[in-house]
């Protein structure tokens, strides 16, 4: 079954405690992309990537870092994270930004 | 997730009316668009999109209508059903930028 898997599904943690979010798709896209969605807000890109060892900032990348290793797997590190960063975060990946994303089920995140 | 529907525009309709979710885009260069339907506890599923040389889109009980000189989307899903209750996103793209701009979301209702 064509997916993108996230994990943890929920964490709580507290403020300063190093934390990675992984994300995997098997569908061998070339594009991945982190959102982060809050009420309000709606959805925002934090960072995506075209390819293996290629990743840029997206509109609000500030306290977050990714990296492309691999085309399958994407993961979000957290290097000291803080209240703010409070959100549910999605992973999403599709063959190229011009064709429609498909997206994990989303991880939780509360940072007390 | 439950959080996703706060401060949202809400669309109330019976079941088997058909429903219009409007969207109006910032971007006058974006050349992509897709609407995006979420169920609570889900990421965003894709629904239909539309490329800017066309003006109308259909699917299977769902329609996208696109009107560039206004900027403005809109999905139309005939006799519309309880399972379509659910936030729903519509997402613009410049494909020369790579990155993937959501609109804030409308939810839908669906009355039996």
């Amino acid at each position: 079954e064509a997916q993108v898997t996230q994990n943890p599904r929920y964490l709580i943690t507290v403020t300063g405690k190093k934390l990675t979010v992984t994300c995997s798709q098997n569908m061998n896209h070339e594009y991945m992309s982190w959102y982060r969605q809050d009420p309000g807000l709606g959805l925002r890109q934090i960072y995506y990537s075209m390819n293996v060892e290629v990743t840029d900032k997206g509109d609000v990348p500030e306290g977050y870092k990714v990296s492309r290793k691999e085309k399958r797997n994407f993961p979000l590190i957290l290097e000291s994270p803080s209240p703010n960063q409070t959100s549910l975060y999605f992973c999403a990946s599709s063959l190229s930004p011009g064709q429609p994303q498909h997206f994990g089920d989303g991880t939780r995140l509360s940072i007390l | 997730g439950e959080s996703v529907g706060l401060h949202l525009p809400t669309l109330s309709v019976q079941e088997g009316d058909n429903s219009i979710i409007n969207c109006a885009y910032s971007n006058s260069a974006s050349d992509y668009f897709i609407w995006y339907k979420q169920e609570s506890g889900k990421g965003p599923q894709f629904i239909i999109d539309i490329r800017s040389n066309m003006d109308k889109r259909q699917g299977q009980r769902v329609t996208v209508l696109l009107n560039k000189t206004v900027k403005h989307l809109s999905l139309q899903i005939a006799a519309t059903q309880p399972g379509d209750s659910a936030v729903y996103f519509c997402a613009e793209i410049n494909s020369g930028y790579s990155t993937l701009t959501f609109g804030k979301g409308t939810m839908l209702l669906v009355s039996p």
